[in-house]
Parts: C-alpha cells; sequence; structure tokens
C-alpha cells in the first residue's frame, strides 16, 4: 500500500465549477499535511497547510480528518490558472523529517 | 521568501559519464537539504537527506555511492550522479530548510531535467 493515495484523474471541468480532491495517507504518526501544486516540468510549490480544524484560503478549502486518515482539498469557482497536479504531501515529526508525496490529482479547467 | 536555485536547469549527457547538481539557498542558510527524483507521472521519491557537514541519510533502495551527495556549507549542496546510464534520466529535484524563521517549511529549487543518452 502507498504511503499516501490520490486519485490520479484527470478531473476535467468547466470554469466555475467546484472540484474536490481526497487524499489517504497510511502513517498515523504523521504531524503535518499539506497540499503543494505542482505545474508541468517544474517544482512543487506550497498551496496551504492542511490542519485538523479545516483551514481556508480564499478559493481553496482543506480538511483533515486524523480519525479516518484522510485529507481533502476543495476548489470553488475554478479558474483556468487552476490547472495543475495537486500533491497531497504529509509529514513526520520534526523539522527534519521528509515530506512524503501522492502521485498527485490532475485537474484540467476548461472554457 | 526563501528562495532556492538548483544548476544546471537541465542537462544531457552521454551514458558513463558522472553529472554534478548543485542547490543552492540564496538568501537563508540552509541546515538540512533533500534531494527527491521525479520520474514521469510519478511521484516525487525522496532520495537522500543532508546536513551540513555531516553524511547524508539516503532512502532504502537508493545507492549512495552512485548518488554522492555533499553539503559542505549551509548555502550549497550537490548531487553527483556517477556513470550515469539512461534509467538515471529523471528529474531531480532539491528542497531545503533553513534556521530561525525557515525552520518548519522546505522551499524546493525549480529543478534539474537529466537526461543520459
Amino acid at each position: 500500500r502507498k504511503e499516501v493515495e490520490q486519485d490520479p484523474g484527470p478531473f476535467n471541468v468547466p470554469e466555475g465549477a467546484t472540484v474536490a480532491f481526497n487524499c489517504t495517507y497510511s502513517n498515523s504518526a504523521s504531524q503535518s499535511f499539506f497540499w503543494y501544486r505542482q505545474d508541468c516540468r517544474k517544482e512543487p510549490k506550497l498551496l496551504m497547510s492542511v490542519y485538523s480544524s479545516g483551514n481556508e484560503d480564499g478559493r481553496f478549502t482543506a480538511q483533515l480528518n486524523r480519525a479516518s486518515q484522510y485529507i481533502s482539498l476543495l476548489i470553488r469557482d475554478s479558474k483556468l490558472s487552476d490547472s495543475a497536479t495537486y500533491l497531497c504531501v504529509v509529514k513526520g515529526a520534526g523539522t527534519a523529517s521528509k515530506l512524503t508525496f501522492g502521485t498527485g490529482t490532475r485537474l484540467q479547467v476548461t472554457l | 521568501g526563501a528562495v532556492v536555485s538548483q544548476h544546471p536547469s537541465w542537462v544531457i549527457c552521454k551514458s558513463g559519464t558522472s553529472v554534478k547538481i548543485e542547490c543552492r539557498s540564496l538568501d537563508f542558510q540552509a541546515t538540512t537539504m533533500f534531494w527527491y527524483r521525479q520520474f514521469p507521472k510519478q511521484s516525487l521519491m525522496l532520495m537522500a537527506t543532508s546536513n551540513e557537514g555531516s553524511k547524508a541519510t539516503y532512502e532504502q533502495g537508493v545507492e549512495k555511492d552512485k548518488f554522492l551527495i555533499n553539503h559542505a556549507s549551509l548555502t550549497l549542496s550537490t548531487l553527483t550522479v556517477t556513470s550515469a546510464h539512461p534509467e538515471d534520466s529523471s528529474f531531480y529535484i532539491c528542497s531545503a530548510t533553513g534556521t530561525s524563521g525557515t525552520t518548519d517549511t522546505q522551499y524546493f529549487g525549480p529543478g534539474t531535467r537529466l537526461t543520459v543518452l
């Protein structure tokens, strides 16, 4: 079983749509959780951290369910510029602990 | 914000040659640097973790004699792919965490695309 699992997609949605991505992780000792965005042939960039209480950043809402080891990302009012691969990432305890990446979910927003 | 650079951004080499990739933290001191590899349509896979002045810690399955990592200063880590072969062709990305103010976030370099002919 992969440490971090995501539906690879692609998700093809029209502009303005709401789309949700899910992710599960296997290591219950994971301490920190993130969503990264990766554009084609580029490095990943941090989109947002994910907290148990849920958090929102503009059109993006992230949720964490530690009991189910489940993370979600909701994008409202999709823009063409949201087209990218969204990576679910978990991290262990400690500053230097490693990040474990999911394979990513590809989103394509169309006119 | 914290900036990490990589050089070169892409490289093409012949099979059997060695390639060195540099990762630099430009505006912070990187106590720990990470090296990742990403094959097409796959996830980033951590290869090794390096702390300044000490030997790198390699992930299971990564050959330390083939992928030489040096983290000689707080702003520079290098990855040398020795005797590269076509199966080493990949996207190599470094990241860094730093001293106070940058301790919890990993900042990623732009990546180096290696093609071995």
